[in-house]
């Protein structure tokens, strides 16, 4: 596709369950990131793929979440037993490593509510 | 951890005036980037400063960095309602995660 694409757009769930969040990055791209926004909050950095490289792992707030990519490409973050202070606008944004700008481009964000 | 305070973070303001977004910061970034954010969209990339002292315009905005590479600003000449939203400044190349740091950002609002 043109740009980043995140799935599902909203989510409303129980708190106490699992859930998943898609990510398709710009085709080519090789640096991913996910992002928590939280109102009044701005963007809090949570994960970084880059490549075949280990994630950097430092912004995740708990061992509740964890975050996958799959060939390089989809990324999934998973929040386990789901908490109410989860509730937030999940972003993924994708790059394009090498080219002279720090340019990420992100997608529209997933709405998670945990009633 | 790295911070950036961005000021002020709620403007509401008539069509045709002028205003500036403050960002700043204790830490040194080796670059800084401004991105736009309207509701229900992931933020977009405006502008970014690399040089301390530079200053960049996009038509009737204008953002200068800091030249310690601290701070940076963001002047809208005539502000028009189509300026509305949420503006993000976001420092990279502070060490740490490759993750951008990112202001808790200044929602703006153009009355026409």
């Amino acid at each position: 596709g043109a740009g980043v694409s995140q799935s599902p757009s909203n989510k409303v769930t129980e708190k106490g369950k699992d859930v998943e969040l898609r990510c398709d990055p710009i085709s080519g791209h090789t640096a991913l990131y996910w992002y928590r926004q939280s109102l009044g909050q701005g963007l809090e950095f949570l994960i970084y793929f880059q490549g075949n490289s280990a994630p950097d792992k430092s912004g995740l707030p708990s061992d509740r979440f964890s975050a996958e990519r799959t060939g390089g490409s989809v990324s999934t973050l998973t929040i386990q037993r789901t908490q109410q202070e989860d509730s937030a606008v999940y972003l993924c944004a994708s790059r394009f490593p090498g080219l002279a700008s720090d340019t990420q481009y992100f997608g529209p964000g997933t709405r998670l509510t945990v009633l | 951890t790295q911070l950036l305070e961005q000021s002020p973070q709620f403007l509401s303001i008539q069509e045709g005036e002028n205003l500036t977004v403050y960002c700043n910061s204790s830490s040194v970034f080796s670059s800084l980037q401004w991105y736009r954010q309207e509701p229900g969209e992931g933020p977009v990339l405006l502008v970014t400063v690399v040089t301390g002292g530079e200053v960049k315009k996009l038509k009737r905005l204008t953002f200068q960095f800091g030249d310690a590479r601290k701070d940076s600003s963001l002047h809208i000449t005539a502000a028009q309602p189509g300026d509305t939203g949420l503006y993000l400044c976001a420092g990279a190349g502070g060490g740490g995660a490759d993750g951008l740091t990112f202001g808790k950002g200044t929602h703006l609002i153009i009355q026409p």
